[in-house]
C-alpha cells in the first residue's frame, strides 16, 4: 500500500510563474490536507479538502493560492505569480476520515522561487 | 502567537545517552496530542498519540507523557541511536486541525 505521494519533489520557478504541486493520497483516503513549512519554522495548516469540496481553507493566503481535489486524480495546490516568499516545503497529508483520524504525510515538495 | 511551544530548539547528545524534549501548549480543548519525527527532507512520521485523558504512551525507545493540568508534554528517548537525529515535533489536534510546535532539532553524535 503506497503512502502519500507528492510530485515534483523539487520545483524551481522564477518570480511571476505558476507552481502546481500534486498530491496523491493513500489508497482509500478521501481527506487531504496541505501544509507549508517555511525555512526554520514549523508546519502551518493551509487547506483541508475532501473529494470535490474545500472543507477548510482558513490557512490559505487569500490571493494567488488555490487548491482542488477532483473526483478523479490527485489534489493540486496551485500558486500563481510566485514570489520569493513562497519558497518553502509544501507537505500534503491524507486521512481515511475527518475529525480525529491520523494524518499520514507525504515527502513534501520543495519550492524554490528565484 | 504559537499555541505550541517546544524546548530546547536544538540538542546535541552522544550516542547511547537519553534525552527529554519538552512541549508546552495552550490549545484547549484538544482531541489528542502527537509527537512526530521528521527526518531532513522528509515528511513527519507519527511516533506517539495520546488523548487528553492519557498520561503516558510508549513506542519502543520513545516514551511520551502528558500533564493536562499544566498543559505540558514530554518525549523521552532512551539509548539514543545515530538514526534518532531528526526534528521532533509536538502537535495538538482538535478535530481536523493540527497545531504544530516549532520542533526540537536533535543531533546524536557517535
Amino acid at each position: 500500500n503506497a503512502g502519500v505521494m507528492q510530485n515534483p519533489r523539487h520545483l524551481v520557478r522564477r518570480r511571476g510563474q505558476e507552481a502546481r504541486l500534486r498530491c496523491s493520497p493513500m489508497k482509500g483516503h478521501s481527506h487531504v490536507y496541505w501544509y507549508r513549512q517555511l525555512p526554520e519554522e514549523g508546519l502551518k495548516f493551509m487547506v483541508y479538502l475532501q473529494k470535490e469540496n474545500i472543507i477548510d481553507e482558513s490557512g490559505m493566503p487569500k490571493e494567488r493560492f488555490s487548491a482542488e481535489f477532483p473526483k478523479e486524480g490527485p489534489s493540486i495546490l496551485r500558486i500563481q505569480q510566485v514570489v520569493r516568499g513562497d519558497s518553502a516545503a509544501y507537505f500534503c497529508a491524507s486521512s481515511d476520515s475527518g475529525s480525529g483520524y491520523e494524518q499520514y504525510f507525504g515527502p513534501g515538495t520543495r519550492l524554490t522561487v528565484t | 502567537k504559537n499555541q505550541v511551544e517546544q524546548s530546547p530548539q536544538s540538542l546535541i547528545i552522544l550516542e547511547g545517552k537519553n534525552c527529554t524534549l519538552q512541549c508546552n501548549y495552550t490549545v484547549s480543548p484538544f482531541s489528542n496530542l502527537r509527537w512526530y519525527k521528521q527526518d531532513t527532507g522528509r515528511g513527519p512520521v507519527s511516533l506517539t498519540i495520546m488523548t487528553f485523558s492519557e498520561n503516558t504512551k510508549s513506542n519502543g525507545r520513545y516514551t511520551a507523557t502528558l500533564d493536562a493540568d499544566t498543559k505540558q508534554s514530554s518525549l523521552h528517548i532512551t539509548a539514543s541511536q545515530l538514526s534518532d537525529s531528526a526534528s521532533y515535533i509536538c502537535v495538538v489536534q482538535l478535530g481536523n486541525m493540527l497545531t504544530f510546535g516549532g520542533g526540537t532539532r536533535l543531533m546524536v553524535k557517535p
